[in-house]
This record gives structure tokens, C-alpha cells and sequence, in this order.
């Protein structure tokens, strides 16, 4: 089975702050996402990363940052966290090719007061 | 802007029904398409994939592909209480890893 997990499964920060999310896979997957899902909008990438130390914006990338130093570890940067980053906040894994599956971490539910 | 497309209900079924969820996606290009069931407060659960025109079955679970027409559909068979939730239907951007979700169509099965 894939794990997937994820630092807090809640999380309570103020505005300005930096605010680190981390998510560990162990399978091994190239691939790592970071979603956040808010009602009405659905799923929305931030970014995702195919290789270690690789990274590429996803649709909504501003405000935050990632790094992967470690293939089994990405974690999402908040560099100044605000209150319209209050949202749940998504990991995913996956391998690359043609089946294209993604497995999810639990989630990090974010507030910024 | 590509874009998958799915009823956000509820859908309302009574139990032991058949529970019909459709999506349709812009994108010609997509390869692979999947389907995630999400509980309220949770994270979204991987229950079929499906990669070619057709049927594919899985259990109660039969996922139907019609790349022609763009459109994807999860048929639930025999509808249980804990069927209740929110259903995702995901594509791919194109020939890349990247999905596309849709908002989701929240399904109510009622004893």
C-alpha cells in the first residue's frame, strides 16, 4: 500500500508567519504534488516536483514555495502566511508515464488568524 | 483553459440503487482518467482509473470511458449509506503527470 503522510493534520498560524508543510512518501514515486481544495474551487495545483531537487509552478503558485532535497520529501513553504491561505492543504504522489495515478496524503487543514 | 466539468449535486438515490455520476473534460488530449471518492473533512481515495474507450469493472464499481464524446461516468452499483460522499472525477493535462479535477458531485444514498 502507499503511504502518504503529511506533518499536521491541523494547523493554526498568524499572518505573517512562515509556515512549513511536509509530506513523506514511501514508494518510491518520482512525482509529488501540493494541492489546496476550498469549496467551490476544488483542487488546485500549486506545484509539484518530478525528480529531486526539480520543480515546476502550478496554477496557483503565488505565495508559496517547495523544496525537495530528498526524493521521499516535499515540503510547501508559506514565506508570509495571510488569511486567504486558509485552506486544506493537499499532498499527492504518483509515478510518471502512462498510468498517471496520484495517491494523497491526509491533509493539513491550514487556518491563518 | 482546460477544464473538467461535473453536476455538484446532490445526488440523491434511494439504497440498493444505481447511482449514475457523469463528467465531461475540454482537453483531446488526455490519457488517463480516474475517479476519487472524498468523505466530508478527508482526503480524496483513489476507486477506479480507466485509460481506454469503454467499460471497466471493479466490484460494485464500473467506470465507462467515451473519449469521442469526452465523457466519463462511475456507475454505482447496489448504493450503500457509506456511498455517501463527494465523487471526484480527474483527468489528465494532456500527455503529462498533471491532473485536472473536477469540483465534485456530492452523492446522498438514503436507507
Amino acid at each position: 500500500d502507499v503511504k502518504v503522510t503529511q506533518s499536521s493534520r491541523y494547523l493554526v498560524k498568524r499572518t505573517g508567519e512562515k509556515v512549513f508543510l511536509e509530506c513523506v512518501q514511501d514508494m518510491d514515486h518520482e512525482n509529488m504534488f501540493w494541492y489546496r481544495q476550498d469549496p467551490g474551487l476544488g483542487l488546485r495545483l500549486i506545484y509539484f516536483s518530478y525528480d529531486v531537487k526539480m520543480k515546476e509552478k502550478g496554477d496557483i503558485p503565488e505565495g508559496y514555495s517547495v523544496s525537495r532535497e530528498k526524493k521521499e520529501r516535499f515540503s510547501l513553504i508559506l514565506e508570509s502566511a495571510s488569511t486567504n491561505q486558509t485552506s486544506m492543504y493537499l499532498c499527492a504522489t504518483g509515478t510518471s508515464g502512462n498510468t498517471d495515478t496520484q495517491y494523497f496524503g491526509p491533509g493539513t487543514r491550514l487556518t491563518v488568524l | 483553459q482546460k477544464e473538467v466539468e461535473q453536476n455538484s449535486g446532490p445526488l440523491s438515490v434511494p439504497e440498493g440503487a444505481i447511482a449514475s455520476l457523469n463528467c465531461t473534460y475540454s482537453d483531446r488530449g488526455s490519457q488517463s482518467f480516474f475517479w476519487y471518492r472524498q468523505y466530508s473533512g478527508k482526503s480524496p481515495e483513489l476507486i477506479m482509473s480507466i485509460y481506454s474507450n469503454g467499460d471497466k469493472e471493479d466490484g460494485r464499481f464500473t467506470a465507462q470511458l467515451n473519449k469521442a464524446s469526452q465523457y466519463v461516468s462511475l456507475l454505482i452499483r447496489d448504493s450503500q449509506p457509506s456511498d455517501s460522499a463527494t465523487y471526484l472525477c480527474a483527468v489528465t493535462e494532456g500527455r503529462t503527470d498533471k491532473l485536472i479535477f473536477g469540483t465534485g458531485t456530492r452523492l446522498q444514498v438514503f436507507p
